[in-house]
């Protein structure tokens, strides 16, 4: 089967630095992604990973190791505004088709 | 601007009463999507297209229909909408870059079937 795994609920304090990781199981791999998600709203773009590494933009940075099956999202300097869903998300496939295959979420409350 | 459409952004009804939400993207993209999302369960496909008149059953599917006949609008419609398809509707355009396929995602249809 495909499974995605990442933590239900995370809380961090404003200006620290917070890591969510990600996990997963999928039938192919063609790339990695984390979306950020506020409440009642549409989830917008992150990062992108394919290959493994580090790719970093902003205060936010994205790794992946697909021997692992492992991804975390690193959120550095954080703000009150950081409070939102993230999002992990993985282009597996099915039947000859590419197909994003999103995890459950995860709540990030950032307090001052 | 490229953007993604969705309407109505909010919906209450009845079950059994047919609706349509639409999904309207000005980015010429070929790729389209309609997901839901409920608590606790992310998002879960519904239906996708491939191109105009290329349809296909996504993650789950049933009590859903779409169509594609043109490129820019993917519609879904609820032939007898009932209280479990209570959820927040995407409808998402998919591009295909060097980096990847990227994801726009409409504003969202909240939906409430009683």
């Amino acid at each position: 089967g495909q499974n995605i795994d990442q933590p239900t609920e995370m809380t961090a304090t404003e200006g620290a630095i917070v890591q969510i990781n990600c996990t997963y199981q999928t039938s192919g791999f063609n790339g990695l992604f984390w979306y950020q998600q506020h409440a009642g709203e549409a989830p917008t773009f992150l990062s992108y990973n394919v290959l493994d590494g580090l790719e970093e933009k902003g205060r936010f940075s994205s790794f992946l190791s697909r021997s692992k099956g492992y991804s975390y999202l690193l959120l550095k300097e954080l703000q009150m505004k950081d409070s939102a869903s993230y999002l992990c998300a993985v282009l597996g496939e099915d039947g000859g088709y590419n197909k994003l295959i999103f995890g459950a979420g995860t709540r990030l409350a950032v307090h001052p | 601007e490229a953007q993604v459409t969705q309407n109505p952004r909010y919906l209450i009804t009845v079950t059994g009463k047919k609706l349509t939400v639409t999904c309207s993207q000005n980015m010429n993209h070929e790729y389209m999507s309609w997901y839901r999302q409920d608590p606790g369960l992310g998002l879960r496909q519904i239906y996708y297209s491939m191109n105009v008149e290329v349809t296909d059953k996504g993650d789950v599917p049933e009590g859903y229909k779409v169509s594609r006949k043109e490129k820019r609008n993917f519609p879904l419609i609820l032939e007898s909408p009932s209280p479990n398809q209570t959820s927040l509707y995407f409808c998402a355009s998919v591009t295909s870059t060097t980096t990847g396929n990227e994801q726009f995602f409409g504003p969202g249809t909240r939906l409430t079937v009683l």
